[in-house]
């Protein structure tokens, strides 16, 4: 079975802090992804990544940045945490391939709070 | 524009009923793919099924299967004689293109409640 470790269940930071939100996969999936879960507004992508040192922007990318510097590990980064970024934070990761029908699969999910 | 609607914010079902929760979705790519996902209270996001834009017959997986109507653009998730344990958010996503990168676009979801 695939497994997506994300380091923290629960984070609680202050503004102004730079907060890091790691991950881990353990089936050597090219695609790795960072999304924050809001209510009724469902699953939105931060940024995600293909490859080792390769980062695309998502939907939401401002106040947040990435690194993948090994295949298995992408790391999210909260340059000076504001309140608006309290949310839940998921990690996935999945193969690459074209027409795939490969889902993708999560972590365990961080709720972080910003005080 | 929403690429992903859910309509239903919530819904209550008595046990042992059906249930079909709605997905529509808008795309001019002629090849995507649909995904549902499971999210219980605990978190943690569940793949259920898949369906992809070319195939021929609905998909289905034990009790769930899925209602895909490309015309109408919506694929509905059914679930057959609900239990308890289907209490639990339920996400519609779509994958778009043929891009390896595999990115997928999530409705807001729907919060299903099977009553006892």
């Amino acid at each position: 079975d695939v497994k997506v470790t994300q380091s923290s269940r629960y984070l609680v930071k202050r503004t102004g802090e730079k907060v890091f939100l790691e991950c881990v996969q353990d089936m050597d999936h090219e695609n790795m992804f960072w999304y924050r879960q809001d209510p009724g507004l469902g699953l939105r992508l931060i940024y995600f990544s293909y490859d080792v040192k390769m980062k695309e922007k998502g939907d939401i990318p401002e106040g947040y940045s990435v690194s993948r510097e090994k295949k298995e590990r992408f790391s999210l980064i909260l340059e000076s945490a504001s309140t608006n970024q309290t949310s839940m934070y998921l990690c996935a990761s999945s193969l690459f391939r074209r027409y795939s029908n490969q889902p993708q699969h999560f972590g365990d999910g961080t709720r972080l709070s910003i005080l | 524009a929403q690429k992903i609607t859910q309509t239903q914010p919530g819904m209550f079902v008595q046990e042992k009923e059906a249930v079909t929760l709605d997905c529509t979705y808008d795309t001019s790519d002629p090849s995507y793919g649909l995904f549902w996902y499971k999210q219980p209270s605990s978190g943690e996001m569940i793949f259920l099924i898949y369906q992809g834009s070319y195939d021929q017959q609905n998909a289905t997986e034990g009790r769930y299967s899925l209602n895909f109507q490309k015309a109408r653009k919506s694929a509905n998730l059914v679930i057959s004689a609900s239990q308890l344990g289907d209490s639990a958010m339920y996400f519609c996503a779509m994958r778009e293109g043929r891009q390896g990168a595999q990115k997928l676009v999530f409705g807001q979801g729907t919060r299903l409640t099977i009553n006892p």
